[in-house]
């Protein structure tokens, strides 16, 4: 079936290092891509998608590109701020579902010290 | 724009006691979710209303129900608490579109004792 993994964390870096997290998904066809961020005490809120193969996704400095031939999505970012603490999820909406749905990787928690 | 509200933002609860979770959006969203987040499982879906007046069940329903009371509301009762239901809940709601992403609450942090 339908699946995304994230690399594990957590993940503690620097400000003003480079930021990379890996996402690699399971399913049919051209499903949409998404990223999420969660920041301590709310909600995942929308980082940034892509819906089709080569779709660049950014916001707020991130980016991530939807790679068919490797079923990747990674994230990065240039430069992570203390502010940039939070967890990633990764996700994906598969394409022609029989009913309304979205999977979740596990998330990465990301730490970024001064 | 309030988005997706979610009441209340804590409860504590005895085993076996009742209880409700609302969730109301305000953007005219056809489907709404309801999740919980547990620490190393991720999110999990409990319950999914695709459109108002139809309900779903998701990965982990057991010991939930849930109620599309009109568009903007989708409440989570749970009849009978307990420990193993301790849990932040989300709620979600999206527009229902094929790439249209997801809105979420900040969440019911629930413990059952």
């Amino acid at each position: 079936g339908d699946s995304v993994t994230q690399m594990e964390g957590p993940v503690t870096l620097s400000e003003e290092a480079f930021l990379t997290i890996n996402c690699t998904y399971t399913a049919t066809g051209y499903p949409s891509l998404f990223w999420y961020v969660q920041y301590p005490g709310e909600g995942l809120q929308l980082l940034l998608k892509a819906t089709k193969a080569d779709d660049k996704g950014s916001n707020k400095g991130f980016e991530a590109t939807y790679r068919k031939e490797t079923t990747s999505f990674h994230l990065e970012k240039g430069s992570v701020q203390v502010s940039d603490s939070a967890v990633y999820f990764c996700a994906l909406t598969p394409m022609k579902t029989s009913y309304d749905k979205v999977i979740f990787g596990p998330g990465t928690s990301l730490s970024v010290i001064p | 724009n309030a988005g997706v509200t979610q009441t209340p933002k804590f409860q504590v609860l005895k085993t076996g006691q009742s209880m409700t979770l609302q969730c109301a959006q305000d953007m005219n969203h056809n489907s709404m979710y309801w999740y919980r987040q547990d620490p190393g499982m991720g999110l999990r879906l409990i319950y999914y209303s695709a459109s108002e007046g139809t309900t779903d069940k998701g990965e982990v329903p057991n010991d939930y129900n849930v109620s599309r009371l009109n568009k903007r509301e989708f409440s989570l009762r749970l009849e009978s608490a307990a420990p193993s239901q301790t849990s932040v809940y989300f709620c979600a709601s999206r527009p229902g579109y094929e790439n249209s992403p997801l809105h979420f609450g900040n969440g019911t942090r629930l413990t059952v004792t």
